[in-house]
């Protein structure tokens, strides 16, 4: 399976809104709502953000949000701050898995 | 509080074997599939391989396909990722992630491997 195609970087002032976009194919994104989003800060496991598209984990802001129309998913942070600088990466999980090349947010 | 603890990881020559090791607390270890995901330095994610939870399945992705077998042992509550025929691109952060299915939901802190003579 190819790599999920993400934005290499994205950049917001604190309090803007900022969405990174992943595109798959009709075999992975569009084919299920196994899209799931992952933050990776310098030097730390990644962390899971969203699951099956649109859910947030116990624990994570309600400023995280995701969609997914067709073969493309969505993740939007709302009200930026500091503390969301980081990578991010999507994945879609079928038999396999295959993940996005990860987008660097950079909080101005 | 679920744990994952990666191990093994260290400088190996390329052509050599390697075993990684993931320790699970915290959880019903035997329910659950699992992963391992490597991260070359400077790069992104790459999905390496899924076992389910009793072990009868497994898959693999094509970077390792033929040299990797990913194992567990249900009664130590343990993962395995044997390596063999390194090569200098299996040069890693190895982690371990516990499956729900659809997305990991838990990941250890990774174990580094270099390949490299």
């Amino acid at each position: 399976q190819s790599a999920l195609t993400q934005p290499a970087s994205v950049s917001g002032s604190p309090g803007q809104s900022i969405t990174i976009s992943c595109t798959g194919t009709s075999s992975d994104i569009g084919a299920y709502n196994y899209v799931s989003w992952y933050q990776q800060l310098p030097g730390k496991a990644p962390k899971v953000m969203i699951y099956e598209v649109s859910n947030r984990p116990s624990g994570v802001s309600n400023r995280f949000s995701g969609s997914k129309s067709g073969n493309t998913a969505s993740l939007t942070i709302s009200g930026l701050q500091a503390e969301d600088e980081a990578d991010y990466y999507c994945s879609s999980y079928t038999t396999s898995v295959v993940f996005g090349g990860g987008t660097k947010l950079t909080v101005l | 509080q679920v744990q994952l603890v990666e191990s093994g990881g260290g400088v190996v020559q390329p052509g050599r074997s390697l075993r990684l090791s993931c320790a699970a607390s915290g959880f019903t270890f035997s329910r659950y599939g699992m992963h391992w995901v490597r991260q070359a330095p400077g790069k992104g994610l790459e999905w390496v391989a899924v076992i389910s939870y009793d072990g009868s399945k497994k898959h693999y992705g094509d970077s390792v396909k033929g040299r990797s077998t990913i194992s567990r042992d249900n009664s130590k509550n343990t993962l395995y990722l044997q390596m063999n025929s390194l090569r200098a691109e299996d040069t890693a952060v190895y982690y371990c992630a516990k499956d729900r299915d659809s997305y990991s939901d838990y990941w250890g802190q990774g174990t580094l491997v270099t390949v490299s003579s």
